[in-house]
């Protein structure tokens, strides 16, 4: 599984876009990148995921690179209710049917 | 929505003892999965299970544990002899398809406390 890499924490105020990248530079070309996050203890969460293409849902958008070596979760107008830890995860069918939880991003986000 | 549904959410037992988390899956999910957190670390796999069996496992999930589908409906774990260290939340999940192409929905965890 290609390891990615996000900042520990990121604050963002209310209203605000928050923008939450993630390095997954030794991704190979059948591995999907997925976002979930977790809010306080609850279960984790599915957001979006994507291969090449950029994608939208009603909760976030996906920005990834042409080299697919990094990619952004855009959440357009952040609410106190967006605080979580936000995972970056990059999987393929090598991986079987896991997901790889690595430490996240913590959002906080600030009125 | 459909919603995978965990109980009980807060179980305390004695160690040694043995423990049943219960899981009711989303009725059309084909895999489902135990992960755990223990408290203030990541997110864990411990387990899948399709088609009546394990597909994967962690090396978490030693002879202690096991998993089961006793019926169309409900997804066990099963910890044999719990130890102070399996104390954490433990969270179901299910999927219609396979983790790598379709997301996974989880529960909202049962705490385990073993004392």
């Amino acid at each position: 599984d290609a390891k990615t890499t996000q900042p520990p924490s990121m604050d963002c105020a209310e209203g605000r876009a928050a923008n939450l990248p993630c390095n997954h530079s030794t991704i190979s070309g059948n591995e999907y990148v997925y976002w979930y996050r977790q809010i306080h203890s609850q279960g984790p969460q599915y957001i979006i995921h994507g291969l090449k293409n950029n994608e939208t849902n009603e909760m976030a958008s996906l920005i990834i690179t042409e080299d697919r070596k990094s990619s952004t979760l855009i959440l357009p107008h952040a609410t106190l209710r967006d605080t979580a830890v936000y995972y970056c995860i990059a999987e393929n069918n090598n991986a079987g049917n896991m997901l790889t939880f690595g430490g996240g991003t913590r959002l906080m986000v600030k009125p | 929505e459909p919603e995978v549904t965990q109980t009980p959410s807060h179980q305390v037992t004695q160690m040694g003892q043995e423990v049943i988390l219960r899981c009711v899956p989303i009725s059309n999910h084909l895999y489902f999965y135990w992960y755990r957190q223990i408290l203030g670390q990541k997110v864990e796999f411990l387990v899948s299970f399709y088609n009546n069996e394990i597909s994967e496992k962690s090396e978490i999930f030693d002879d202690q544990f096991s998993v089961e589908r006793p019926d169309g409906s409900n997804f066990t774990l099963k910890i044999r002899s719990t130890k102070l260290e399996d104390s954490a939340m433990y969270f179901c999940a299910s999927s219609e398809g396979p983790g790598w192409v379709t997301e996974a929905f989880f529960g909202q965890g049962t705490r385990l406390t073993v004392v």
